[in-house]
């Protein structure tokens, strides 16, 4: 089975500028969620979709936004692109059954804010 | 609010020296306790799923048991490919998202 597949691989921009993120989850899951990763904070949840609702969200501003289509697939939305938005976007997948769920990873978007 | 605290920071092995990492953690009705494993540059790769305290999982040199505070992942005779950094995050029961430790990162040398 095919994992979570990430596009673009790495990003370069301005700041000010925005930028889109790809995300495909496993084949049957329906559940995706979005991490940023940096080197000072560690890995923060963004936000979570499951059949195209957000049921999540962490605490980042209104900038960071997301959505979810029908077969799945998930993409996120930074606008106004700030230095600090540098960092490791990673998209994670699962199939929620019953109180189990096991997120499975991809291998990230490297985004650079120049 | 979730905690997660993972110690030590990081871990220097020599090969064949087997060690032990911690993960300690507060949550309000915990969902599960998962442990991945994270090459640089990549995203992590999942290890190991535990439910309730008392439950504990092996997969290789890797082994992961669980208590109603901590969960600690023993790694034995350890070989220079387990260097990396281990990360250990809880899911609240009622929540979608995952907590995040720090992580600690492990060197073996040869």
């Amino acid at each position: 089975k095919a994992g979570v597949t990430q596009t673009p691989r790495y990003l370069i921009k301005t700041r000010g500028q925005q930028v889109t993120l790809s995300c495909s989850p496993i084949s049957g899951h329906r559940s995706v969620s979005w991490y940023q990763q940096t080197p000072g904070q560690g890995l923060q949840f963004l936000f979570e979709y499951f059949s195209e609702t957000q049921r999540n969200k962490g605490n980042f501003p209104g900038r960071f936004s997301g959505r979810q289509f029908s077969n799945s697939r998930s993409e996120m939305n930074v606008s106004t692109l700030e230095l600090g938005d540098s960092a490791l976007y990673l998209c994670a997948s699962s199939n929620p059954q019953g109180s189990q769920e096991t997120q499975y990873f991809g291998p990230g978007t490297r985004l650079l804010v120049l | 609010e979730d905690q997660v605290t993972q110690s030590p920071e990081a871990l220097r092995l020599q090969e064949g020296e087997s060690s032990s990492l911690n993960c300690s953690y507060t949550v309000s009705g915990l969902r599960g306790l998962f442990w991945y494993r994270q090459d640089p540059g990549k995203g992590p790769e999942f290890l190991f799923t535990l439910y309730s305290a008392g439950e504990e999982k092996e997969k290789e040199r890797l082994k992961a048991t669980l208590t109603k505070k901590e969960s600690f992942l023993h790694i034995t005779a350890p070989k220079p490919e387990d260097s990396a950094t281990y990360l250990c995050a809880v899911q609240a029961a009622n929540d979608y998202k995952l907590s995040f430790g720090a992580g600690t990162t492990v060197t073996v040398r040869a």
